[in-house]
């Protein structure tokens, strides 16, 4: 059974940064047919997906627009854990944020249990 | 980015009725890559439904997905009192990967 377990600070200060953790369990985070993804949940925005990195030998990252130039996921395989760094936050990245595995075909099939990120 | 509106916005039903949720794609989805995810309040969505129509693994039965191209459908056979919760759909056909605003299912 894969389990995703989420850790992290839950308030952070405007312009610093946050950080959050994802331990994988059940599965390698070097498997060539999942990907690794962090998405977030606001009553504003709903669920938007911020990125995903995978490894296809070499190691891919890819981001969604809207935080592009602020966000870096990074894979740490001796931990089997992944990553998520955002920079310059504002009140508007107040959120819920989910990691979450996809399969090979997209859909996202296993999720962490959440952390409520406040900026204030 | 695919924009999916979701439909009815809220509905309300009694254990044992039927429910149907729309969710419709401002363009084709490719390969009907279309999943359907259950959120409870304080708990992270559930996959249900990927490819539009296939089960997720330890989903009941009563829950069935259909559509293809732009138009999708979620539909629960007998509403069960755990079925009550907010449900989304997601396209991952097309980068970057979208979600609907999802619709509440009240008792």
């Amino acid at each position: 059974q894969i389990q995703l377990q989420q850790s992290g600070p839950g308030l952070v200060q405007p312009s610093q940064t946050l950080s959050l953790i994802c331990a994988v369990s059940g599965d390698s985070l070097s498997s060539t047919s999942a990907t690794w993804n962090w998405i977030r949940q606001s009553p504003s925005r709903g669920l938007e997906w911020l990125g995903r990195t995978y490894y296809r030998s070499p190691w891919y990252t890819d981001y969604a627009v809207s935080v592009r130039g602020r966000i870096t996921i990074n894979p740490d395989t001796a931990k089997n854990q992944f990553s998520l760094h955002l920079t310059s936050v504002t009140p508007e990245d107040t959120a819920m944020y989910y990691c979450a595995r996809a399969d090979g075909w997209g859909d996202f099939d296993s999720w962490g249990q959440g952390t409520l990120v406040t900026v204030s | 980015e695919i924009v999916l509106t979701q439909s009815p916005g809220t509905l309300s039903l009694s254990p044992g009725e039927r429910a149907t949720l729309s969710c419709r794609a401002g363009q084709s989805v490719n390969n009907n890559y279309l999943a359907w995810y259950q959120q409870r309040p304080g708990q992270a969505p559930r996959l249900l439904i990927y490819g539009a129509s296939n089960r997720a693994t330890g989903i009941p039965d009563r829950f069935s997905g259909s559509g293809s191209g732009t138009d999708f459908t979620l539909t629960i056979g007998r509403l069960e009192p755990e079925d009550f919760a907010i449900y989304f759909c997601h396209q991952y056909g097309n980068s970057p990967a979208s979600f609907g605003l999802g619709t509440k299912l009240e008792i």
